[in-house]
This record gives C-alpha cells, structure tokens and sequence, in this order.
C-alpha cells in the first residue's frame, strides 16, 4: 500500500520569492510520482512526473521537483512565484506495476501568492 | 484534441437516491479511472476501467459501479445515496499498456454532487 504526506496545509509566500512545497510517501513497492495543481472549479492538471533517470525534474510553468529515495521526499519548488500560481498542489504516486491509473494523494497544499 | 469532459457539472440529490454521472474520454485514450475528492481533501481512486471491464478499485463499497463504452467514455453510478457522497467526482483518462503505472492522467474539471 502507499501512502503520501504533503507537510504544509498552506503555505503563503510573497510574489517573487521562493517556495517549496513538502512531499514524503511511503510504499512497500517501487513507485513513479508526480506533482498536480487544481485551479478553483477546475480539475487537475499535470505539472511535472519522476518516472527514472535523473533525480531532478522539471516541469511546467517554472516548477521543479528532486527525488531522494532514502528520504522518501519528493518536494517541489519555485524559484520565483507569481500571483498566478495560487491555487492548491497534490503530490502522488503510483505503483509501477499494476493498476496504471491508480494515483495516490496527498491531502494537498493551498498555495497564497501574495502582491 | 479534445480534453476529458464530464457531465453535470453540479447536481443536488437527496440520501437515498440514485446517481449518474458522465465521462467523455480525450480522443485516443482506452483507459478511464474515477475519484472522489471530499472537501479539503486530495482525491481518493473509486475505479479504472480498460477495455471496457474494470480492472482496479479502491476501498469503496459496491453501491459503486461504473460501465465503460466501445468509445472508452464511461459512466460512476452510486445507488443509496450517503451524504458522505458530497464530493467533486473526477474522471480521469490515458493511454495505457495493461499492467503499466506510468500513465499520464488527463482530467476533467469534475461533477459535484451535493447530498441533503
């Protein structure tokens, strides 16, 4: 079974700075993860996936993500956030073997970019 | 291409009742999976639906049920509604390889249902 921890309920921040957004998961299996972000009314939307290869991952909209296996983290950032990034962000993993739709979430982060 | 699009978008259903709820999959994928996302809370899996049979669920009871189409849209039923079944319910498709967890999920914007 997996499990995964976002640390932050929310997190506010003044434009322009830095943000990083806490993921830790648990699994008794090898898993891929991925971070989304939901806009009020709207669904969820991809922002970036560690799959293999290097432990850095960048994705859309400016965002980043580093996996460490020994800590079981996989938390995201921004070096520079915008008004416009305010919405709430779901770290999630899925197992590789089985059930390819089978994403499990976190509880989720709201992130408040501040003017 | 067209996204994942889900219909109604809001509904209002007393406890007790039945519900449908609907999903056009974006154009080329065969795989389609539902959640339920409670307020405040992340979405939790209900179903995945490949080649027409369902071939995973989460811990949901099976008041649960879903069908998926020769045109890989796809129906949530919910029979004896609970007001713990207030939530926004997501559908979600890709294309997929039996058996693989790598898939790209494309969701749609949801169906929230309202139980009084």
């Amino acid at each position: 079974a997996q499990s995964v921890t976002q640390l932050d309920s929310q997190v506010p921040v003044f434009e322009e700075a830095p943000v990083e957004l806490r993921c830790n998961y648990s699994s008794s299996v090898s898993v891929y993860l991925f971070w989304y972000v939901q806009y009020p009314n709207q669904g969820l939307q991809l922002l970036l996936k560690y799959l293999s290869g290097s432990t850095l991952v960048k994705g859309i909209n400016g965002f980043e993500a580093e996996f460490n296996k020994s800590q079981t983290s996989f938390h995201l950032r921004k070096p520079s956030v915008h008004i416009s990034d305010t919405a709430e962000y779901f770290c999630a993993v899925s197992p590789r073997v089985g059930y390819g739709n089978k994403l499990v979430f976190g509880a989720g982060t709201i992130l408040r970019v501040k003017s | 291409e067209t996204g994942v699009t889900q219909s109604p978008t809001h509904l209002i259903k007393t406890r007790g009742q039945q519900v449908t709820l609907r999903c056009s999959s974006q154009s080329g994928h065969n795989t389609v999976s539902w959640y339920q996302q409670a307020l405040g809370q992340g979405p939790q899996f209900i179903f995945q639906y490949y080649r027409e049979e369902e071939n995973g669920r989460g811990n949901f009871p099976p008041r649960f049920s879903g069908l998926q189409f020769p045109n890989y849209s796809s129906e949530l039923n919910v029979n004896a509604l609970e007001l713990d079944d207030s939530a926004l319910y997501l559908c979600a498709s890709s294309l997929s390889l039996r058996g693989s967890g790598a898939n790209v999920l494309t969701f749609g914007a949801g169906s929230r249902l309202t139980v009084l």
